[in-house]
């Protein structure tokens, strides 16, 4: 069964740090561009990174320097470091794969996504 | 920057009418387009791709057309469970880049 499950979301302190994990079963990490997207409250989706071919990563502008994406093929695992959080990166954080997944496909497989709460 | 509007913000129809979703990019793009269904509570789900193209398991009353700056979403005959937000995205180029959105509701 394919499924992408996220965890490590919760309630932080600005310029805390917080480490979001997406454990992939069903397809392999390694071989797929695998992205995070966040969703601030009652706004739409906002993509935030993308890795791909083992080391190539992007960012958006807004989290460039303070987010580190990673991928652990070991565990099938798909990670995002999160560094000096603002109140603006309050959001649900999902991980979705693609948007190449064997062809330019978009993002056709998603978490249910975590919580990530920045306030004092 | 690529800006990416869609319009209208709200449609309010019936069950059984058509809906139609436009997509309109602030500069001429491929048909890298997807299309994205998402309903409270829940993750964004994958419609359509390459613009006109339903991803898996997605039903033949959905349909994707346009090409250059203008897209567009079309739902033939709305089901109860059609009554959701849409958004397209951008994925030919770094940022990806996401719409607005569309709120599809009951009239």
């Amino acid at each position: 069964e394919v499924q992408l499950v996220e965890t490590g979301g919760g309630l932080i302190q600005p310029g805390g740090s917080l480490r979001l994990s997406c454990e992939v079963s069903g397809f392999s990490v390694s071989a797929n561009y695998m992205s995070w997207v966040r969703q601030a409250p009652g706004k739409g989706p906002e993509w935030v990174s993308v890795i791909y071919s083992g080391t190539t990563t992007y960012y958006a502008e807004s989290v460039k320097g303070r987010f580190t994406i990673s991928r652990d093929n070991s565990k099938n695992t798909l990670h995002l470091q999160m560094n000096s959080l603002r109140v603006e990166d309050t959001a649900v954080y999902y991980c979705a794969r693609g948007p190449y997944s064997g062809g330019w496909y978009g993002l056709d497989l998603w978490g249910q996504g975590t919580l990530v709460t920045v306030s004092s | 920057e690529i800006v990416m509007t869609q319009s209208p913000a709200t449609l309010s129809l019936s069950p059984g009418e058509r809906a139609t979703l436009s997509c309109r990019v602030s500069q001429s793009v491929s048909s890298n387009l997807a299309w994205y269904q998402q309903k409270p509570g829940q993750a964004p789900r994958l419609l359509m791709y390459g613009a006109s193209t339903r991803a898996t398991g997605i039903p033949a009353r959905f349909s994707g057309s346009g090409s250059g700056t203008d897209f567009t979403l079309t739902i033939s005959s709305l089901q109860s469970e059609d009554f959701a937000v849409y958004y397209c995205q951008l994925y030919n180029n770094w940022p990806l880049t996401f719409g607005g959105g569309t709120k599809v509701e009951i009239k």
